[in-house]
């Protein structure tokens, strides 16, 4: 079956810009996550959501950084007033529920380049 | 959720099997083992996981040793496309912010032709 898809998979804006990232998950998902990684780091945890609802926002860097989800599928991940700081790949996962049995399974990422 | 020690790199040649370790001593009874991999550009791929006993399925094999105290991800005949950075990450069932996935420095597999 799909798995997560990411869009765009590239994204160059100019700092100050705002972007939204998509993310779609597997069908049937209840959980989905939103991690990044700048070049040559590990993940950084940004949010969760459960269904629609997001329990854990702590991992957002500012209050220039949001997300949605809406009917328990698609997420976007929107970032105002970019700062270069913000390049890095926006990666999205999801798994069936939240748990540690509960394996989560990433998308390929948007690659965000700030200007 | 405990920390794992991995080698930073590895080589295998192609078609032989690839035994990659991983310690995790402080491992806790709750605990399970992961392994994920990261082509280079692409996102963290799932491989496999497991509580005690060892497992398998179509991508690798997961040897979990009796103490739980270390374990071994087998890619049983390695190719090119193996090659691809491998983390061994210890998650706790439940509670906490277990939903956190957090990756150490991981092996660099090299699979050479």
């Amino acid at each position: 079956g799909a798995g997560v898809s990411q869009s765009p998979s590239n994204k160059v804006t100019e700092k100050g810009k705002d972007v939204e990232l998509r993310c779609d998950p597997i069908s049937g998902h209840t959980a989905l996550y939103w991690y990044r990684q700048s070049l040559g780091q590990g993940l950084e945890f940004l949010i969760y959501f459960q269904g629609n609802s997001a329990p854990d926002k702590s991992g957002l860097p500012s209050d220039r950084f949001s997300a949605e989800r809406t009917g328990g599928s698609v997420s976007t991940l929107t970032i105002q007033r970019t700062q270069q700081e913000d390049s890095a790949v926006y990666l999205c996962a999801s798994s069936l529920a939240v748990g540690a049995g509960k394996t989560q399974y990433f998308g390929p990422g948007t690659r965000l380049l700030v200007l | 959720d405990a920390k794992t020690t991995q080698p930073p790199s590895m080589d295998c040649a192609e078609g032989r099997a690839a035994n990659l370790p991983c310690n995790h001593s402080t491992i806790s009874g709750n605990e399970y083992v992961y392994w994920y991999r990261q082509i280079h550009s692409q996102g963290p791929q799932y491989i496999i996981h497991g509580l005690k006993n060892n497992e398998t399925n179509e991508m690798a094999s997961l040897i979990i040793t009796e103490d739980r105290k270390s374990s071994t991800l087998i890619l049983p005949h390695a190719t090119l496309r193996d090659t691809a950075v491998y983390y061994c990450i210890v998650r706790v069932e439940s509670g906490g912010s277990n939903y956190k996935l957090t990756f150490g420095k991981g092996t660099l597999l090299t699979v050479n032709p």
